[in-house]
């Protein structure tokens, strides 16, 4: 069974920068698994942010960007703002399937 | 606009069928790949299922393959997900979410609705 890992929690002051990460089981993480980034607050649906490893939607702002980095998919937050408080989850792809990581919960501090 | 706009949630015994429906507009749906994603109380998301634009192409999660079917009708713009032989992990609220034309993303959510599994 697939397990895609990202870091259960992280604290970021408002205006820092931080970095969350998404690790794949089966080994490194490479544009082949084309690595989408989803926001989720509670109470709302899950919003897209990041495609095919470091593409934005037309509604991201340009603070979320995406990356790869050593052997795995990456957010990047850069001047943090405290509505960017909430769940972030990256989605993988498998061939024919996808799976998700299990999340970060984003805390603003 | 698009919109997604799911309905058929509700409270359903252990071993039982229900059906969820996502009517989509705003775009052209039968170009388009759909998917169902869940998530059960106090967990992350889970990926379901898939289907492709003209429906040619489905693929499932290894937890939900062989009890649920994911299909559509172009013609109303609206995928549907059957769900049969549930089980109390399947609780959770069913997301239905647009995925891409070309590449591989998904952009478009619904509000989802609840699925409750008890007795």
């Amino acid at each position: 069974q697939t397990v895609v890992t990202q870091e259960p929690s992280l604290t970021v002051s408002p205006g820092g920068t931080v970095t969350l990460t998404c690790a794949s089981s089966t080994g490194a993480v490479t544009s082949g698994y084309y690595p989408n980034w989803f926001q989720h607050k509670p109470g709302q649906a899950p919003r897209a942010l990041i495609y095919s490893t470091n593409n934005i939607h037309s509604w991201t702002p340009a603070r979320f960007s995406g990356s790869l980095l050593g052997g795995k998919a990456a957010l990047t937050l850069s001047g943090v703002q405290p509505e960017d408080e909430a769940e972030y989850y990256c989605l993988l792809f498998y061939g024919d399937t996808w799976v998700f990581g299990g999340g970060t919960k984003l805390t603003v501090l | 606009e698009v919109q997604l706009v799911e309905s058929g949630g509700g409270l359903v015994q252990p071993g039982g069928s229900l059906r969820l429906s996502c009517a989509a507009s705003g775009f052209t749906f039968s170009s388009y790949w759909m998917h169902w994603v869940r998530q059960a109380p106090g967990k992350g998301l889970e990926w379901v299922s898939r289907i492709k634009g003209d429906g040619s192409r489905t693929s499932y999660a290894d937890s939900v393959k062989g009890r649920f079917t994911i299909s559509r009708d172009n013609a109303k713009d609206t995928v549907y997900l059957q769900m049969n032989s549930l089980r109390a992990e399947d609780t959770a609220v069913y997301y239905c979410a647009r995925g891409a034309r070309v590449g591989f993303l998904i952009d478009y959510w619904g509000q989802g609705t609840l699925v409750t599994v008890s007795s």
